[in-house]
């Protein structure tokens, strides 16, 4: 089983709709939780951390449930430039330490 | 913000060909920094913790002698591949963190190696 799971998707959305990405993780001892973007051949970019209180940025949602084990990311009124990978991340330690990733899930916003 | 500068972004050389690729953290000191490669469709692999200073710590799998890191100073990592063959061409992309108690990472703009 991998340290990470993320459904691969691909995602395939109207513009404006709600949509919803779901990540697991294996090691309860995780501390650190993240969200990242990667367009297609660029390197990934820092979209949000997640905290267990939740946090929102704008039309972006992250949520942590540490009984489950699992992190989600909540986009609303998708815009055509959402379209990319989203890949979750997670640390064990919050000082230092290799951070893990998921292999990502595609999404694709259609006009 | 915090910016990592990676260079060349493009490489393309013959089999055989040694290539270096830079990895600088421009306003920030990065005591760690990390190395990916990413194959089409596939996900970021961690190649390798480069600490400044030290030995580069390699995952499993990795070889070390052909993918030589040096952290010489606290603002740049550099990637060695050595004797590349086709097999090596992929997308390498470095990483580097605040500080130590920075858990979220900057990634370079990453380069595009292809070996002939």
């Amino acid at each position: 089983r991998k340290e990470v799971e993320q459904d691969p998707g691909p995602f395939n959305v109207p513009e404006g709709a709600t949509v919803a990405f779901n990540c697991t993780y294996s090691n309860s001892a995780s501390q650190s939780f993240f969200w990242y973007r990667q367009d297609c051949r660029k390197e990934p970019k820092l979209l949000m951390s997640v905290y267990s209180s939740g946090n929102e940025d704008g039309r972006f949602t992250a949520q942590l449930n540490r009984a489950s084990q699992y992190i989600s990311l909540l986009i609303r009124d998708s815009k055509l430039s959402d379209s990319a990978t989203y890949l979750c991340v997670v640390n064990i330690n919050t000082n230092a330490g290799k951070s893990t990733f998921g292999d990502g899930t595609t999404l694709t916003v259609k006009p | 913000g915090a910016v990592v500068s990676q260079h060349p972004s493009w490489v393309i050389c013959k089999s055989g060909t040694s290539v270096k690729i830079e990895c600088r953290s421009l306003d920030f000191q990065a005591t760690t920094m990390f190395w990916y490669r990413q194959f089409p469709k596939q996900s970021l692999m961690l190649m390798a913790t480069s600490n400044e200073g030290s030995k580069a710590t390699y995952e499993q799998g990795v070889e070390k002698d052909k993918f030589l890191i040096n952290h010489a100073s606290l603002t740049l990592s550099t990637l060695t591949v050595t004797s590349a063959h086709p097999e090596d061409s992929s997308f390498y992309i470095c990483s580097a963190r605040e500080g130590p108690s920075v858990v979220a990472q900057h990634f370079g703009d990453g380069t595009r190696l292809s070996i002939l």
